[in-house]
Formats: C-alpha cells, structure tokens, sequence
C-alpha cells in the first residue's frame, strides 16, 4: 500500500529565512504528487504538483518542489518565508483510481519576527 | 467564479440527532470526495462519487451516508451512529480523468454535544 510521510509536525522558522518541509512516498512506481497549504479553518488550496518531467517544479506563492526518485522524496521549499506562509502544509500523493490519493499528516508552520 | 461552497461554517448539534452537511460546486467536475480532518490525523476519506446517482465509500464511512441526485451536490448526513462526529469536514472535487488535482471547499466545523 502506497503512504506519505511527512516527517516534521511542527517547523518554527523566522521570517526572511529558507524553508524546506520534507515528504517521502512509498509507492511502486513515479505517483503523481502534491503540495497543499492550508490557512486555519479554511479549505486546501494547491500549491503545486508533479505528473512527470523536470523534477524542480515551481508553484504559487513562491513554493518549488523538486521531485527525487532515488529518494522517493518531493521536498518542499522556498527561499525567504513571509508570515503570511504560516499554515499547515500537506503532501500528497496519487497512484490511479478514485481511492489512490493518499494524504500526509501534514506539517504545521509557525513564522516567528 | 468557479468553486465549491459548503455550509455552514460552523454547526452544533446535540448527541443523538442526524445533521447534514452541504456540499455544491459550479466547476462541471465529475468526482465529489468527503474528507474529515481531526488534529494530527490529516485527511481522512469518508465517502466518493464518480458519477451522479453513484458513491463508495472511503476509510471511514461508518455513520455516515451520503447521495448524489445532482452533478453539482453532494451532501453529507453523520447520523447518530457515529461516535465521535465532532471534526472538520471538508468537500473537494475532481474532473474526470485527469491526475486527480482536487479543488476543496472552505470546510464546516461541527461540534456534537
């Protein structure tokens, strides 16, 4: 059975500083993966995804993502955080079929002055 | 605007008594998805439609139901069957096909006392 893990529940990190959130898959072959973020009480909003092809993948609000298969990790991260980048952080993978996306316990940011 | 809504926001409701949580959304997507969320748990799928007039059920369906008479609506009744019903639940949607990005609704915290 394919799993996330997301290794990190909670990252403090000081504003204007490099960020990196981990996630590893296990899963047979490439899934498809993503990274959502989401506010407090709010929905899940992507911030980007991986199908196949360049492994660094750019998404919004400044986020990339580079894909590693020999690690079977897809890592998180961003230059210089903003304190508007605190949220909860999810990794996401999907292997076919209606039942195949399989969630990371997520990550929660915390972005300290 | 394209999007999924859910209401309410918040809801409270005594133990013992069914409730029903709205889901709509206006993107033609195919898919529906209910997901509860506890803290420390990630997401967690209830139930899935592909198609109207049809739903499986997910990881945790046990005291829920759910219909599908329209594209646009999936609602989501927890019924007094459920043990633990407080949690946050959220509605996401996918078009057919395609590698599964999932668009969420802003969620609806229910509170069973």
């Amino acid at each position: 059975a394919q799993s996330v893990t997301q290794p990190d529940i909670h990252i403090t990190v000081s504003e204007g500083a490099s960020l990196e959130l981990r996630c590893n898959y296990s899963y047979g072959a490439t899934p498809y993966l993503f990274w959502y973020v989401q506010s407090p009480g709010q929905g899940l909003q992507l911030l980007l995804k991986y199908f196949s092809g360049d492994t660094l993948v750019q998404g919004i609000k400044g986020f990339e993502a580079e894909f590693k298969r020999s690690q079977s990790s897809f890592n998180l991260r961003k230059p210089s955080v903003h304190w508007s980048d605190a949220a909860e952080y999810f990794c996401v993978t999907y292997s076919g079929g209606y039942q195949k996306v399989t969630f990371g316990i997520g990550t929660k940011l915390q972005v300290i002055p | 605007d394209g999007g999924i809504t859910q209401s309410p926001k918040y809801l409270f409701r005594k133990e013992g008594q069914n409730v029903t949580l709205s889901c709509e959304q206006n993107l033609n997507h195919d898919a529906m998805y209910w997901y509860r969320q506890d803290p420390g748990q990630g997401l967690r799928l209830i139930y899935y439609s592909q198609i109207v007039n049809d739903f499986q059920k997910g990881d945790i369906a046990e005291g829920y139901s759910v219909s599908r008479e329209k594209k646009e609506s999936f609602p989501l009744t927890v019924t007094s069957a459920q043990k633990n019903p407080t949690a946050f639940y959220l509605c996401a949607s996918t078009r057919s096909g395609g590698a599964h990005e999932q668009y969420f609704g802003p969620g609806t915290r229910l509170t069973v006392t």
